[in-house]
C-alpha cells in the first residue's frame, strides 16, 4: 500500500518562473492538505482540499498561489512568479475522512529553491 | 493560534527519559504527535482525542489534559532512533492543525 507520494522531491526555479508541485494521496484517501515548512521551523497550515472542492485556503497567500485537487489525478499546489521568500519545503498530507480525529499521513515533501 | 512546545531541544544518553510538553490556549479537540527527521517527512506517532486518553507505541507515550489545554509525549528507556524533531499537532475539532515549533531530541550513545 503506497504512501502520499510528492514530486518532485526537489524544484530548482529562477526569480519570476512557476512552481508546479504534485501530490497523490494514499489509497483510499481523498483529503489533502498542503503545508509549508521554512529550515528549523515548524509546518504551517496552507489549504485543505477534498476531491474538486477547496474547502479552506486560509493559509495561503492570496496572489502567485494556487491549488487544486481534481477528479482524476494528483492535486497541484501552483506558485507563479515565484520570489525567493518562497524558498521551502512543501508537504503534502492526506487523511481517510474530514475532521481532525483522523491522522494525517505526511509524503516526502518537495523542496523548492529559488535562485 | 500556535501551541507552545517545550523544551526547544533536550539531549539524552541512551536508556534516559525525556518529556516534551505542548500547550495551547484554545480549547483541544485532539492532539497529534510526528516525529520528523532531518530532510524527511514527519512520522504519525500517535494521536489522542479528548477525554483525558494516554496511549502509547512501543516505548513512547503520551498523555491528553483537556482541561489544562496540554499534551506530554513521554520517551521511555530513549534509543538512539528516537533522534528527531518532534511536533504536535492541535485540532480544534475541525480539521486544521496548528503545529507547534518543535523540539529536537538527541539521544547520544
Amino acid at each position: 500500500n503506497a504512501g502520499v507520494m510528492q514530486n518532485p522531491r526537489h524544484l530548482v526555479r529562477r526569480r519570476g518562473q512557476e512552481a508546479r508541485l504534485r501530490c497523490s494521496p494514499m489509497k483510499g484517501h481523498s483529503h489533502v492538505y498542503w503545508y509549508r515548512q521554512l529550515p528549523e521551523e515548524g509546518l504551517k497550515f496552507m489549504v485543505y482540499l477534498q476531491k474538486e472542492n477547496i474547502i479552506d485556503e486560509s493559509g495561503m497567500p492570496k496572489e502567485r498561489f494556487s491549488a487544486e485537487f481534481p477528479k482524476e489525478g494528483p492535486s497541484i499546489l501552483r506558485i507563479q512568479q515565484v520570489v525567493r521568500g518562497d524558498s521551502a519545503a512543501y508537504f503534502c498530507a492526506s487523511s481517510p475522512a474530514r475532521g481532525d480525529s483522523y491522522e494525517q499521513y505526511f509524503g516526502p515533501g518537495t523542496r523548492l529553491t529559488v535562485t | 493560534q500556535q501551541p507552545v512546545q517545550s523544551p526547544q531541544a533536550v539531549i539524552l544518553r541512551e536508556g534516559e527519559d525525556a518529556v516534551i510538553n505542548c500547550s495551547s490556549s484554545k480549547a483541544l479537540y485532539s492532539v497529534h504527535w510526528y516525529r520528523q527527521k532531518h530532510g524527511e517527512a514527519p512520522v504519525f506517532l500517535m494521536i489522542l482525542l479528548k477525554g483525558g486518553e494516554q496511549k502509547g507505541h512501543e516505548k513512547i507515550s503520551a498523555s491528553f489534559n483537556e482541561k489544562k489545554q496540554q499534551s506530554s509525549l513521554y520517551l521511555t528507556a530513549s534509543q538512539l532512533s528516537y533522534s528527531g524533531t518532534y511536533f504536535c499537532g492541535t485540532g480544534g475539532n475541525d480539521y486544521k492543525l496548528s503545529f507547534g515549533a518543535g523540539t529536537t531530541v538527541t539521544v547520544r550513545a
